[in-house]
């Protein structure tokens, strides 16, 4: 089991916005960090350090961090949009922590 | 950019070995931890471990006893060993180019697609 905790899937009408959480103890003092796979591709890093995105990416696509949950959110959902996404963070003892992933489906 | 290599079938007990290769940044430059990840079927993702150009390691505590992760800076190329493996090490590979600080944690700005790895006889 993982130390994070992720909705198993998500589902989201295009143009809405959807909202994927992210909990577990090392958050309440460790940042939040996402990442977006699409199928058979690499996963992308879309948000890190809680709030912070990448080059590149979409301002559609931001995040936040209340006491030990992680929150992304996904404005005005596209097709392009769908895939699974994963929020990680390190633990107590410094060690890489990942959630089990959130399918996100925009239909 | 990252490629994961390697064997697709490895036998129980035997020992899996992956290569990734890396272009467009040496594995030398200082600051980037060099890390395999995984994801079993039907679960998350899994750190495994990564190096630094120095050869300083950090593996995950379950698999410490049975993981190796190296380095080649002539061939700009990291690497993963993993022995005595089971049906649980079946597994999507990825290599993986990190980041980490004392002060923001760790993140992973560059993967590979990933290399499937299953044990079986």
């Amino acid at each position: 089991s993982s130390e994070l905790t992720q909705p198993p899937s998500v589902s989201v009408s295009p143009g809405q916005t959807a909202r994927i959480t992210c909990s577990g103890p090392p958050l309440s003092n460790q940042f939040t960090f996402w990442y977006h796979r699409k199928s058979g591709q690499a996963p992308l890093l879309v948000i890190y350090k809680d709030t912070e995105r990448p080059s590149g990416i979409s301002q559609r696509f931001s995040g936040s961090r209340s006491g030990a949950t992680g929150t992304l959110t996904i404005s005005a959902a596209l097709a392009e949009d769908e895939g699974d996404y994963f929020c990680q963070s390190v633990d107590s003892s410094d060690m890489v922590v990942f959630g089990g992933g959130t399918k996100l489906t925009v239909l | 950019q990252l490629q994961e290599s390697g064997p697709g079938l490895v036998q129980p007990s035997q020992t899996l070995s992956l290569f990734c290769d890396v272009s467009g940044v040496s594995v030398s430059t200082g600051g980037y931890a060099w890390t395999w990840i995984r994801q079993s079927p039907g679960k998350g993702l899994e750190w495994i471990g990564y190096i630094y150009h120095s050869g300083s390691t950090h593996y995950t505590p379950s698999l410490r006893s049975r993981v190796t992760i190296s380095i080649d800076k002539s061939q700009n190329q990291f690497s993963l060993e993993l022995n005595s493996v089971t049906a649980a090490d079946t597994a999507v590979y990825y290599c993986a180019r990190g980041e980490t600080s004392r002060s923001s944690g760790a993140l992973f700005d560059l993967w590979g697609q990933g290399t499937l790895v299953t044990v079986s006889s």
